[in-house]
């Protein structure tokens, strides 16, 4: 299996500009999650998905970021406009939903750099 | 709340030499515990994790840790380390809200000294 495929690797763009990352998870997964990395805040879940459907988006720092999974292949998170503060380490995350839920195991996509100047 | 701490933010091992990482936690019900490498512009890779059972659990790359109930910890532990170990790595605690929600500690970044 590939694993979880992020797109783009490094993102660099301009104040106010639009950002959309990309998720591919592991075929036959049924969660995603996508979590910010930073240094002051370590890792936090911004939005978990089941059956592609948002179930939590409390981590949702704020209106301007927004995510989709139209199918179970594939998710975006856009950031719009976007700010300097945004800048951070975003990885995408899939696992199967099966038994308890705190016992399943995420495997992670290589992460999306994404500095906004 | 719950929460994971990872004391040490830093630690720096000779190459073959044994390491410790420490891992806290707090949680009210039963842990599920995991450890997570991080290698330099790589994803978190699942090292281990403990649900129930024997408290010393075994993973990848020849790590293992012990899951100690008294003392709240789920400590990460290599015999011997190698060059390539040299990578953060996050203890976390799984949580069930309806979906699995990981709690991360802050991190560990390991350096190996020849």
């Amino acid at each position: 299996d590939a694993g979880v495929i992020q797109s783009p690797r490094h993102e660099v763009t301009e104040m106010g500009q639009e950002v959309t990352l990309r998720c591919k998870p592991i075929s036959g997964h049924n969660s995603l999650f996508w979590y910010r990395q930073t240094m002051m805040r370590g890792l936090e879940l911004l939005i978990y998905f089941n059956n592609n459907v948002p179930i939590d988006d409390s981590g949702m720092p704020e209106d301007r970021f927004s995510a989709k999974m139209p199918n179970a292949s594939f998710s975006t998170l856009k950031i719009q406009p976007s700010e300097p503060r945004d800048s951070a380490v975003y990885f995408c995350a899939s696992s199967l939903r099966q038994g308890p839920a705190a016992k399943n195991i995420q495997y992670f996509g290589a992460g999306t750099r994404l500095s906004v100047l | 709340a719950q929460s994971v701490t990872q004391p040490d933010i830093h630690i720096t091992v000779s190459e073959g030499a044994s390491l410790e990482l420490r891992c806290n936690y707090s949680y009210g019900a039963t842990p599920y515990l995991f450890w997570y490498v991080q290698s330099p512009g790589q994803g978190l890779q699942l090292l281990l994790k403990y649900f129930s059972g024997d408290t010393l659990v075994q993973g990848i790359k020849g790590f293992e840790a012990e899951f100690k109930r008294s003392q709240s910890s789920f400590n990460l532990r290599k015999p011997s380390v190698h060059w390539s170990d040299a990578a953060e790595y996050f203890c976390a605690v799984g949580v069930d809200t309806g979906f699995q929600k990981l709690v991360f500690g802050t991190g560990t970044r390991l350096l190996v000294s020849p």
